[in-house]
């Protein structure tokens, strides 16, 4: 069964740190990778997706995820948070299913 | 356009009661998803429609029951509900199934008391 693992569930940063935030997937096929991000009181957005090409995705707001394939990883990346960046990121994994699993979750608060 | 609206935003039910949520979106998307989320936590699928039928469902109790009046539509029907059912209801629309990102609407906060 596919599975999706966040492993840092809350990360605290000072405003223009860099940010790295760590996502696995178990599963041995084809796999579409996205970063979703939940700001407080508002709903789940897409941040950015990974279908095929490029491992190094670019998405909104400055952020980037980068695929190795290898290490069955999807990270997050941005090289200055903001304190606007603060929200709840999920990393989430669709095997060519109807079914998108996603991770636990990671909080990331960031103080001015 | 992007958006996937949900009505009603809030919805408080007793036990007894029956009630609907509603999920419209005007993409052209032919997928549709019911998510549900508790606190802190990460959405769990419930429900999947792929051009108006019913492609999975996730062993969810039959006091939740979907329906897809449309391709636009998306509702669920809820009856004799727990308390435990009190969540975040999300809809979720994509292009088709299995290679396309979903789109979440803002959800419906349901308390069942």
């Amino acid at each position: 069964a596919q599975s999706v693992s966040q492993h840092n569930h809350h990360v605290i940063l000072s405003e223009a740190a860099s940010l790295e935030l760590g996502c696995n997937y178990s599963y041995g096929g084809t796999v579409n990778l996205f970063w979703y991000v939940q700001y407080p009181g508002q709903h789940l957005q897409l941040l950015l997706k990974y279908f095929s090409g490029d491992p190094l995705v670019k998405g909104i707001k400055g952020f980037e995820a980068e695929f190795i394939k290898s290490k069955f990883s999807f990270n997050l990346r941005k090289p200055s948070v903001q304190w606007s960046d603060t929200a709840e990121y999920f990393c989430a994994v669709n095997g060519g299913t109807d079914k998108l699993i996603f991770g636990t979750g990671t909080r990331l608060q960031v103080f001015p | 356009d992007t958006e996937v609206t949900q009505t009603p935003k809030h919805l408080v039910m007793g036990m007894t009661n029956k009630k609907s949520l509603k999920c419209e979106q005007h993409m052209g998307h032919r997928a549709m998803y019911w998510y549900k989320q508790k606190a802190k936590k990460p959405p769990e699928l419930m429900f999947v429609y792929s051009y108006e039928k019913l492609s999975i469902n996730e062993s969810v109790p039959s006091r939740f029951s979907p329906e897809c009046p449309n391709s636009s539509l998306l509702n669920l029907h809820l009856h004799a509900l727990q308390p435990e059912d009190s969540a975040l209801y999300l809809c979720a629309s994509s292009a088709r199934t299995g290679v396309s990102e979903q789109y979440f609407g803002p959800g419906t906060r349901l308390t069942v008391t």
